[in-house]
Parts: C-alpha cells; structure tokens; sequence
C-alpha cells in the first residue's frame, strides 16, 4: 500500500519568514494530495490540495508543489504568522479508490 | 450544517469495558471513516465505510469494530477496551469519489483514556 514520509517532525521560524514541509509517497500510481492543518485540541481541517495533472497550485500565502518524477510534494508558507503555529499533515491517496495515507505530522512553531 | 459530529467528546474507561463511539454526518457523503491519532504516530485508519452496507479494514482494525447504520451514520465498538486504545479517535467522511472536492472533513474527536 501507499506509504508518506513526512519531514521535518517539528520546524520553528520567526514571524514573517517562509516554511517549507515536504512529504515523498511511494505509491506512482497515486493523483491527490491534500495537506490538513490541526491546530491544539482541534480537528484537522484541509487547507490545501492538488492533483496530479498539476504541477503547483496557490492561495494566498500557502502553496503546494508537486514532482511527480521524484514523488514528492511540498507545502511552502510565505509571511509566516503566529496563528498558523499548528501540527500540518500531508497524505496521498489513488482518488476513487483508496483511503487517505497521512504523513506523520510537522509541529510549526512561528514565534513572534 | 453541522458537518460531522462525533459523541461522545472524552470518555474514560475501565480495562475491559466496552463502549461504542457514535459519528454521523450531514453533508451526504458515501464514504465515511475511523481514524486513531496517538502522539508521533500521524493519523492511523482503523475502518472505514466506502458506501453505505460496506465496511472494510484499515491499517490497525484489531480490537475495534464498526456498523455503518445508514448513509449518515458510521460507529466504532471497542468490545474490551485495553490501555493500548487511549488514543484520539476521529471520524471523517468525504463525497464520492471524482467529485471535485475530495478532501475529508473531520469530526471534533473523542479523548479516550483507558486506565
């Protein structure tokens, strides 16, 4: 079955800097990628997601890059804030007909 | 629109004990899912429902089981509750698959402790 490996576990920036969390998966076959946001005590909510027919995609300060080639992908924060200080999750999956495989998680810290 | 709401919100057990974790969602979505959170070990699927009348095994099933009672409600039984199941357990459920919004959406999660 699919596999995600998720790096770093934890990463600390200042406020304002840029953070970048990458996750590889195992499985060619696989076409969604969506990364989840889970901030203390709460659920994970999906801040962000992308296919495999592209190659990058944008909202507002997060983005998420995919190489299919190497099998990874990659969500990048600019102007980093103290409230998105949160556990991210990346996962992988064969939409339609497979479940979601999560990464491990990356503890950000953003420190004013 | 409440989403996917998950009953109950903590709960403490006894070695032994059974009890049964309630989900149900509003939003008409086939597929629904259990998943435990334990600290360093990511989200980890137990079961999960791919449409209603079927239930499959995720990747740690072992001491769990599941009931999809109709299309908007999926529960998790714990027979005999061990210690090893003090975890964060969450339910999820996403639409059909090809549908463009794929992503799960998440209950609140249940604290269980079992001492």
């Amino acid at each position: 079955g699919e596999n995600v490996e998720q790096h770093p576990s934890t990463l600390s920036v200042q406020e304002g800097d840029s953070a970048v969390i990458k996750c590889t998966y195992s499985d060619s076959a696989s076409n969604y990628f969506p990364w989840y946001k889970q901030e203390l005590g709460k659920r994970p909510q999906l801040i962000i997601d992308i296919r495999s027919n592209v190659g990058e995609k944008k909202d507002q300060r997060i983005a998420v890059t995919l190489n299919k080639t190497a099998k990874h992908f990659s969500l990048h924060i600019t102007e980093t804030q103290p409230e998105d200080s949160a556990v991210y999750f990346c996962a992988a999956t064969l939409s339609g007909y497979s479940t979601l495989t999560f990464g491990k998680g990356t503890m950000l810290l953003v420190s004013p | 629109n409440a989403g996917v709401t998950q009953t109950p919100k903590f709960q403490v057990l006894k070695t032994g004990q059974s009890m049964t974790l309630q989900c149900a969602q509003d939003m008409n979505h086939n597929s629904m899912y259990w998943y435990r959170q334990d600290p360093g070990m990511g989200l980890r699927l137990i079961y999960y429902s791919a449409s209603e009348g079927t239930t499959d095994k995720g990747e740690v099933p072992n001491g769990y089981n599941v009931s999809r009672l109709n299309k908007r409600e999926f529960s998790l039984r714990l027979e005999s509750a061990a210690p090893s199941q003090t975890s964060v357990y969450f339910c999820a459920s996403s639409p059909l698959p090809g549908q463009s919004n794929y992503g799960y959406t998440f209950g609140s999660g249940t604290r269980l402790t079992v001492v």
